[in-house]
């Protein structure tokens, strides 16, 4: 049983466009998310993150859309570069009980130019 | 900056041989914790340590053992490596729910 679901293994957006990553969850106790991006040859290294007391969460290019109601949140990565080929990993943890995060299996981002 | 080095990048291993993966910390962390990566899969957790000189089973702990003989250093051992082990390894670390920091990754393969 997968507690936390990427839905696609894989997404390919034009340069410019925005790539929407999305993820879901089936344990309510998880208050955690944060997004995760690994580049061919390294580790993952964290991007971004949002607490469930918030809905949206914002950095730069980088966006978190959260729907506590729905169990699901999106990553909206605005005017894709190139760089941003990348796989990037949901994750989500509870603060509360065991606080350990669970990753998603991974989307493979591809920005073509 | 926080750092992780792994060693080493990459091994190739016999089935039936022991293999072991060292990591090594400078953050000054509690915790350490060895996954593995597998397409599909994502990230699985395979041991993981709050304090030297004592290991916790994560998700996947069948055919690993670990080690934590100090704060900074945390090691992966497969006694009898088998085929299915074959993947990429990552050690992180971090204080407790906060940002995993992880290394390069070891690249292992088993023939």
């Amino acid at each position: 049983q997968q507690q936390v679901r990427q839905s696609s293994q894989s997404l390919t957006v034009w340069e410019g466009e925005t790539a929407i990553l999305n993820c879901s969850y089936e344990n309510s106790a998880f208050d955690y998310f944060p997004w995760y991006q690994q580049f061919p040859g390294e580790g993952p290294a964290l991007l971004i993150a949002i607490r469930s007391v918030s809905d949206k969460k914002e950095d730069g290019r980088f966006t978190i859309f959260f729907n506590k109601r729905e169990k699901n949140l999106s990553l909206h990565i605005k005017d894709s570069q190139p760089g941003d080929s990348a796989t990037y990993f949901c994750a989500a943890s509870a603060s509360s009980g065991s606080w350990q995060l669970i990753f998603g299996s991974g989307t493979q981002l591809t920005v073509m130019p | 900056e926080a750092a992780v080095t792994q060693s080493p990048r990459s091994k190739v291993a016999v089935t039936g041989g022991k293999v072991t993966l060292s990591c090594h910390q400078t953050n000054n962390h509690d915790y350490m914790y060895w996954y593995r990566q597998d397409t599909g899969h994502g990230l699985r957790l395979i041991h993981y340590s709050y304090v030297a000189d004592s290991t916790e089973k994560g998700d996947i702990p069948d055919g690993y053992k670990a080690s934590r003989p100090s704060q900074e250093n945390f090691s992966l051992i497969l006694e009898l490596a088998s085929l299915s082990q074959t993947a990429v390894y990552f050690c992180a670390s971090n204080d407790r729910g906060d940002t995993l920091y992880f290394g390069a990754g070891t690249r292992l393969s088993v023939l």
